[in-house]
């Protein structure tokens, strides 16, 4: 089975500290995992992937995820808030087949605030 | 952007009229994603496409319909919108290389049914 849980729906953080997302995934395979962002009234931008390279991503705008097999977790961080942080942040679990057939499962969201 | 386009990007429709969401993409690329976001649901699939003339099912494809007669242009359909059906639409591509998983998206199109 297939599933993904976005552990809290709401962040908040002042600007400068850090920030931490928070996603636990579940797959019957070995999945890629995705982070996405998206600004009010934007679409979805790919922040980062892992595919079973190296445990710890590196994506855009400095944040980072770490997977944790063991833990199942796929949990987004950053090491200092912006301003311009503040956006919908979804967690996405990705199963690959043969003949290219995929299935994805979204999280349902966490909104990160950032308080001057 | 991804090269993915959609249109119209905002409507406004009445129940029970049909409404067509039009997505086009720049690139060949083979699969074409249509999903709807909900608040406290994410994103869900609707239908996708694998190929010209070659669709399938997502979680949430009741009362939705899609055609791909080429390459470029994915098609959703709502052939009698419900209020229920009131969402914001997005498109989504995959790159053509079968061993790629990243989607990417568009802007979407916001669609209320009164």
């Amino acid at each position: 089975a297939q599933s993904v849980t976005q552990l809290d729906s709401h962040v908040s953080v002042s600007e400068g500290t850090p920030v931490l997302l928070r996603c636990n995934y579940s797959s019957s395979y070995s999945p890629s995992l995705f982070w996405y962002v998206q600004h009010p009234n934007k679409g979805l931008q790919l922040l980062l992937k892992y595919t079973s390279a190296a445990t710890l991503v590196k994506g855009i705008n400095g944040f980072e995820a770490e997977f944790k097999k063991s833990e199942t977790s796929f949990h987004l961080t950053k090491p200092s808030a912006h301003m311009s942080d503040a956006a919908e942040y979804f967690c996405v679990v990705s199963d690959l087949f043969g003949g290219g057939y995929q299935k994805v499962t979204f999280g349902t969201g966490t909104k990160l605030q950032v308080i001057p | 952007d991804a090269g993915i386009t959609q249109s119209p990007r905002h409507k406004v429709t009445e129940t029970g009229t049909p409404v067509t969401l039009r997505c086009h993409q720049t690139e060949n690329h083979r699969y074409m994603y249509w999903y709807r976001q909900d608040p406290g649901h994410g994103l869900r699939l609707i239908h996708y496409s694998y190929g010209v003339k070659d669709t399938d099912k997502g979680e949430v494809s009741d009362g939705y319909s899609v055609s791909r007669s080429k390459t470029e242009d994915f098609l959703l359909t709502l052939e009698s919108a419900t209020s229920s059906q009131t969402s914001v639409y997005f498109c989504a591509i995959r790159p053509r290389e079968e061993l790629t998983d990243t989607q990417y998206f568009g802007p979407g199109t916001r669609l209320t049914v009164l």
